[in-house]
């Protein structure tokens, strides 16, 4: 199956810095998420992006399907940034969905 | 209105016991999961049901028997839960019209003792 590996695993900032999310996965997929889990456990969609690139606030995200990597951007980060990141991506319906190891990140005050 | 709803949010229980872990949504989604995070956070998929059928089906102890009676709803039985049992349960759902895009419960704590 599917190999997902993220980078950094761990991460600390200042609050109002900026930070790189990197995500590699081993083969071609249809289907790319990334997620934010809270420091209460929720898991919060943030992006689905196969491929190409979207923002929303002050987060953006891209993928290069052909070169197997997507990268999650994060400006002017606050406190409430805090908490695990993940993606997941499947090659294809019926197959599992498989989840990085995720980047822990402490935005502090 | 809740989108992907689990039920208990915490369960705490003895090994040996049987419980179920219920999850709903109202999202008209087709395809149901159920994940399973470790201690460690690691996130993976256990089950998959499309229209009430099995469709994944990843190694997990035959302890562990989901049920999908409709296509909102997918519960999880467990039987004689063990020690390694305790962890956090995620339901999602997905639509394939939407790429399968992933979205998921707020999770049940699992405390095994």
């Amino acid at each position: 199956g599917i190999q997902v590996e993220q980078s950094p695993p761990d991460l600390i900032l200042q609050e109002g810095a900026n930070s790189t999310l990197r995500c590699n996965f081993s083969d071609s997929v249809n289907n790319l998420q990334w997620f934010h889990q809270n420091p209460w456990g929720q898991l919060i969609n943030l992006f689905y992006i196969p491929s190409g690139t979207k923002q929303n606030g002050r987060l953006s995200a891209t993928t290069v399907a052909t070169e197997r990597y997507s990268l999650l951007y994060i400006s002017s980060s606050q406190t409430t940034d805090s908490g695990v990141y993940f993606c997941a991506a499947v090659r294809s319906y019926g197959q599992n969905f498989v989840f990085g190891p995720g980047t822990r990140l402490s935005v502090l005050p | 209105d809740t989108a992907v709803s689990q039920t208990p949010k915490y369960l705490v229980t003895q090994m040996g016991n049987d419980k179920s872990i219920k999850c709903e949504q109202n999202l008209g989604h087709d395809t149901m999961y159920w994940y399973k995070q470790d201690s460690k956070k690691f996130l993976k998929i256990m089950f998959s049901y499309n229209n009430k059928e099995l469709i994944i089906n990843e190694t997990v102890p035959n302890r562990f028997s989901p049920k999908s009676p409709d296509k909102a709803h997918l519960n999880l039985h467990i039987n004689s839960l063990e020690l390694g049992d305790s962890a956090v349960y995620f339901c999602a759902s997905s639509h394939p019209e939407r790429g399968y895009e992933q979205y998921f419960g707020p999770g049940t704590r699992l405390t095994v003792t």
